[in-house]
C-alpha cells in the first residue's frame, strides 16, 4: 500500500514546455507539501496546502501552480520551464493535530525533472 | 548562514562502530525532524520531537532546546545505515520544515 504517491517518477522535456506533477495520498491527512531538492541535495518548501487551502507559498515563480482538487491529491503544474527547474520534487502529507500543531510528514519518491 | 547547520557533512564508520550527527539551528521551533533519504532517494521520517529523548530500535534521538541543539546516534552501525540523514525544524505556528543540508553517512563492513 502506498502511502503518498507521485507520477511520474522521471520526467526529461524540452525548455519552454509545460508539465504536470501528480500526488496523491491514501493516509487521510489534511496538509499536503511539495518540496524542491536542489542539484546539492537542499531541500526546500515550495508549497502548503491545507484541507484544500493554499497555506504556504514560498517565494515560488508564479510558472509553478499548485492546485487541489480535493484533501488527498496536490497536483504541481509548471509553465514555460527553465534550466534551473531541473531538480528532485517530493511530495509530503501530514495530519495536523486537533490542538492545532503539527505531525511528521510522510514523502512520495520523488520526481526527478530534467530540463534539456 | 543556514537556520539549521548540521556537522559533519560526510561520516564513514566501520561496522559496529557509534555514530553521532549534530544538528543546531538558530530560530525558534515547535519541533524537530530527523530524516533519512536513502541512496534511492526515498525520504523518510525517523523522528519528530520537541523535547528530551526518543529511542527507535538502534537509533536515539535528543534534543536540548535552551542550547538550540540536537544529535542523532545510531548504536552497533549496520551497512544499510548508509544514507543521509538530515535535521530540519518547524517554526512556531508555521507548518513547514526548514532544512539542514543533511549528513552523508557510509558504514563499510
Amino acid at each position: 500500500d502506498t502511502a503518498v504517491s507521485q507520477t511520474p517518477k522521471y520526467l526529461v522535456t524540452q525548455m519552454g514546455n509545460d508539465k504536470s506533477i501528480k500526488c496523491e495520498q491514501n493516509l487521510g491527512h489534511d496538509t499536503m507539501y511539495w518540496y524542491k531538492q536542489d542539484s546539492k541535495k537542499f531541500l526546500k518548501i515550495m508549497f502548503s496546502y491545507n484541507n484544500k487551502e493554499l497555506i504556504i507559498n514560498e517565494t515560488v515563480p508564479n510558472r509553478f501552480s499548485p492546485k487541489s482538487p480535493d484533501k488527498a491529491h496536490l497536483n504541481l503544474h509548471i509553465n514555460s520551464l527553465e534550466l534551473g527547474d531541473s531538480a528532485v520534487y517530493f511530495c509530503a502529507s501530514s495530519q495536523t493535530t486537533s490542538g492545532g500543531g503539527y505531525n511528521e510528514q510522510f514523502f512520495g519518491p520523488g520526481t526527478r525533472l530534467t530540463v534539456l | 548562514k543556514n537556520e539549521v547547520e548540521q556537522s559533519p557533512q560526510n561520516l564513514t564508520a566501520q561496522e559496529g562502530e557509534f555514530i553521532t550527527i549534530n544538528c543546531s539551528y538558530s530560530v525558534g521551533i515547535s519541533a524537530l525532524h530527523w530524516l533519512q533519504q536513502h541512496p534511492g532517494g526515498g525520504i523518510v521520517s525517523l523522528f519528530m520531537l520537541s523535547s528530551g529523548k526518543k529511542k527507535h530500535g538502534r537509533l536515539i534521538a535528543t534534543i536540548n532546546i535552551q542550547e538550540k541543539h540536537s544529535s542523532l546516534h545510531i548504536t552497533a552501525s549496520h551497512p544499510r545505515d548508509s544514507a543521509v540523514y538530515i535535521c530540519a525544524v518547524t517554526p512556531p505556528l508555521i507548518d513547514k520544515l526548514i532544512f539542514g543540508t543533511g549528513t552523508r553517512l557510509q558504514v563499510f563492513p
